[in-house]
C-alpha cells in the first residue's frame, strides 16, 4: 500500500520569504502523480500544484514550486513571495491509475505566515 | 457552474441514528468520491463511482453506503452511525478515472456523531 508521510506538522515563514514544505512517499508503481493541495479555514480543497512522476522536470505554478526526486521519493513545496493568504493547511498526496483513482493524502503541514 | 455541492453543511446525529449525505456535480463529470478527514489527518477515500452504474470500496468502507443516483448525483449514506464516523465528509468528481484527471472537492459536510 502507498503511504505518504508529511513530517513538519506545522511551519511558520515571515510574509515575504520563501518557506518549504517536505513529503515523502512510499510506492512500487513507477507511473503516478504527486500533488500539494491547500485547505484554508472554509475546509475548500484547492490544487495547487501536480507533478507526473514520469517527467524529470519539476513542476512550477507561479509562486509554487517542487522539488521531486523520484528516487529518494520525496516531494517538497516551495512557496516564494509568501503571502497572508497562504496560511493553511497543505497537504502532499500521491495517485496512481490503479486502487480507483484513489487520493492518498498525507497529514498535512499548517503553515502560519507572520506579517 | 457551481462545480460540486453537498448537503447538508452541518449535522449532529445520535447514536444510531441514520442519514444520507447528498453531493451533486455539474461538471459533466463520469467519476465521483466520497472521503473522510478526521482531525488533523489528511483524506481517506470511502467509496468512489467510476461511471454511472458503478461503485466500488475504498480505504475505509465500514459503515457506509453509497448510491450514484444518477451522473451527476452520488450519496452516501450512514445506516446507523457511530462516535467513531463523527468527521468532516468530502465528496469530490473528476472527468474520468485516470489520474491525468483533476479530482474537483466540494465544500464538505461536518458531521458530529453523539
Amino acid at each position: 500500500a502507498q503511504t505518504v508521510t508529511q513530517s513538519q506538522p506545522e511551519m511558520s515563514v515571515q510574509e515575504a520569504e520563501t518557506v518549504t514544505l517536505s513529503c515523502t512517499y512510499d510506492t512500487s508503481e513507477s507511473d503516478y502523480y504527486l500533488f500539494w493541495y491547500k485547505q484554508p479555514p472554509s475546509r475548500q480543497m484547492i490544487l495547487v500544484i501536480r507533478q507526473e512522476a514520469y517527467k524529470q522536470q519539476n513542476a512550477t505554478e507561479n509562486r509554487f514550486s517542487v522539488n521531486f526526486q523520484k528516487a529518494a521519493k520525496s516531494f517538497s513545496l516551495k512557496i516564494s513571495d509568501s503571502q497572508l493568504g497562504d496560511a493553511a493547511m497543505y497537504f502532499c498526496a500521491y495517485q496512481n491509475n490503479n486502487a480507483g483513482n484513489m487520493l492518498t493524502f498525507g497529514g498535512g503541514t499548517r503553515l502560519m505566515v507572520k506579517p | 457552474n457551481a462545480g460540486v455541492t453537498q448537503t447538508p453543511k452541518f449535522q449532529v446525529l445520535k447514536t444510531g441514528q441514520s442519514m444520507t449525505l447528498q453531493c451533486a456535480q455539474d461538471m459533466n463529470h463520469n467519476s465521483m468520491y466520497w472521503y473522510r478527514q478526521d482531525p488533523g489527518m489528511g483524506l481517506r477515500l470511502i467509496y468512489y463511482s467510476a461511471s454511472e452504474g458503478t461503485t466500488d470500496k475504498g480505504e475505509v468502507p465500514n459503515g457506509y453506503n453509497v448510491s450514484r443516483l444518477n451522473k451527476r448525483e452520488f450519496s452516501l449514506r450512514l445506516e446507523s452511525a457511530a462516535p467513531s464516523q463523527t468527521s468532516v465528509y468530502f465528496c469530490a468528481s473528476s472527468e474520468g478515472q485516470s489520474s491525468i484527471y483533476e479530482q474537483y472537492f466540494g465544500p464538505g459536510t461536518r458531521l458530529t456523531v453523539t
